[in-house]
């Protein structure tokens, strides 16, 4: 099975800076890595799909990079409403199948 | 636009058979996308549970396996849980989700939260 590792598990930031998390996987996932917002009380939100492209309607100041093993999920200026909860997740095509990585929860500093 | 609403019972008795449905509206199920069930214990991470074809096929999380069924109503338009043999360890909110192809998780239901207790 394939392993998810996402860090750091928490993060604080100022309005403006730049944040950064990362997801390793424990093998070769290619570009199989999608990234989510979930904020308190609600579902997750699909922000970025196949390591880097961005979902229709999120804003462009999130972006995501990486192939193979080693993924980056950026947020160029750090606004208010951001602050929430952030995951990677891997998947297989065959047969279907998907991993989380362990959440980076996001707060204002 | 694909819209899930989840409903079922929010209190299962242990050792008990948990059960929910996700009616599906916006799209018909017997037309395609992938259809499944994604779970969050309370202040945890998410957790694949399994996922249905529209075809009927299945695939479901190998540490979930022995106690999972999904399943797809298309007369009604909606597809099913069944978690048998529960445990406390079982307690999360539990989403319906789906997505056109294998990859991404399009979109999601609200969820809704099950207490596993006597």
């Amino acid at each position: 099975d394939i392993q998810m590792t996402q860090s750091p598990s928490s993060l604080s930031a100022s309005v403006g800076d730049r944040v950064t998390i990362t997801c390793q996987a424990s093998q070769d996932i290619s570009n199989y890595l999608n990234w989510y917002q979930q904020k308190p009380g609600k579902a997750p939100k699909l922000l970025i799909y196949d390591a880097s492209n961005l979902e229709t309607g999120v804003p462009s100041r999130f972006s995501g990079s990486g192939s193979g093993t080693d993924f980056t999920f950026t947020i160029s200026s750090l606004q208010p409403e951001d602050i929430a909860t952030y995951y990677c997740q891997q998947y297989d095509n065959l047969p279907p199948r998907y991993t989380f990585g362990q959440g980076t929860k996001l707060e204002i500093k | 636009q694909v819209q899930l609403q989840e409903s079922g019972p929010g209190l299962v008795k242990p050792s008990e058979t948990l059960s929910l449905t996700c009616a599906v509206s916006g799209y018909s199920i017997s037309s395609g996308y992938y259809w499944g069930w994604i779970r969050q214990p309370p202040g945890k991470g998410l957790e694949w549970i399994g996922s249905i074809y529209h075809s009927g096929s299945t695939y479901y999380n190998p540490s979930l396996k022995s106690r999972v069924t999904i399943s797809v109503d298309t007369s009604k338009n909606q597809f099913s849980l069944k978690l048998s043999s529960v445990t406390a360890a079982d307690t999360a909110v539990y989403y319906c989700a789906s997505s056109p192809i294998v990859g991404a998780v399009d979109y999601w239901g609200q969820g809704t939260l099950v207490t596993v207790s006597s």
